[in-house]
């Protein structure tokens, strides 16, 4: 695997489902992100990690909680979602969390809550 | 706060035309700009990028120029192809934190 690899791809959950979506960097970089895209409206920036710590907590609402066991690997773990949760979910990541900004972009899971 | 303000479109346009994709910006201090591009079921990829004033970023035949006096970072091609079709964000890095999106814009190119 080469580059930043999401599983699932696609997630249909019922709104009491607990659920986790996997993010994997294949690149050495120290920071990684989520972010959370519904349609009209600009991607939303909700956690960001650098070397493992959580440095940004976008007002996120305590039914999505990250999760990063080392440099390599950031989960989102999902329950009790509501409909307006569904949307795709991106994870990103940088060689360092300060610098000149380029961030590479996973396909996304595509997330339905019924 | 920082944000990014694009045309949403659809642009539609046909094939050999000229591209111009406006954005502006608000930001403290000196941001990044960047234009990535998102082709149907993939994530975002880096289009192109610029760090400081009148930096230009190009890439596959697009162009960008960090424009500090009018805060833009318009998008242009020359010549666009169907194989360009997807959707355009810019964005913008201030601080030590992600990236500031704009909504993107739909571009659709015709035969």
């Amino acid at each position: 695997e080469t580059g930043v690899t999401q599983t699932p791809r696609h997630l249909v959950m019922g709104m009491t489902n607990k659920k986790s979506l996997k993010c994997e960097q294949h690149l050495g970089h120290n920071a990684m992100y989520w972010y959370k895209q519904s349609a009209k409206k600009p991607l939303e920036l909700m956690f960001v990690y650098s070397l493992e710590e959580r440095v940004e907590n976008n007002s996120v609402p305590s039914r999505f909680s990250p999760e990063c066991p080392n440099s390599s690997h950031l989960f989102l773990h999902l329950h009790t979602l509501q409909p307006e949760d569904s949307a795709l979910y991106l994870c990103a990541s940088s060689p360092l969390l300060a610098g000149g900004g380029e961030q590479y972009f996973g396909p996304g899971t595509r997330l339905t809550v019924t | 706060g920082d944000s990014v303000t694009q045309m949403e479109g659809p642009v539609t346009l046909s094939e050999e035309a000229c591209l111009t994709i406006n954005c502006t910006y608000t930001a403290t201090g000196y941001p990044s700009l960047f234009w990535y591009v998102q082709y149907p079921g993939e994530g975002l990829q880096l289009l192109l990028k610029a760090t400081k004033a009148d930096d230009k970023g190009s890439n596959k035949g697009f162009e960008a120029t960090y424009r500090k006096e009018t805060t833009s970072f318009h998008l242009e091609k020359g010549s666009v192809q169907v194989s360009d079709s997807a959707v355009y964000f810019c964005a913008l890095k201030g601080g030590a934190d992600g990236l500031t999106f704009g909504k993107g814009t739909h571009l659709i190119i015709q035969p």
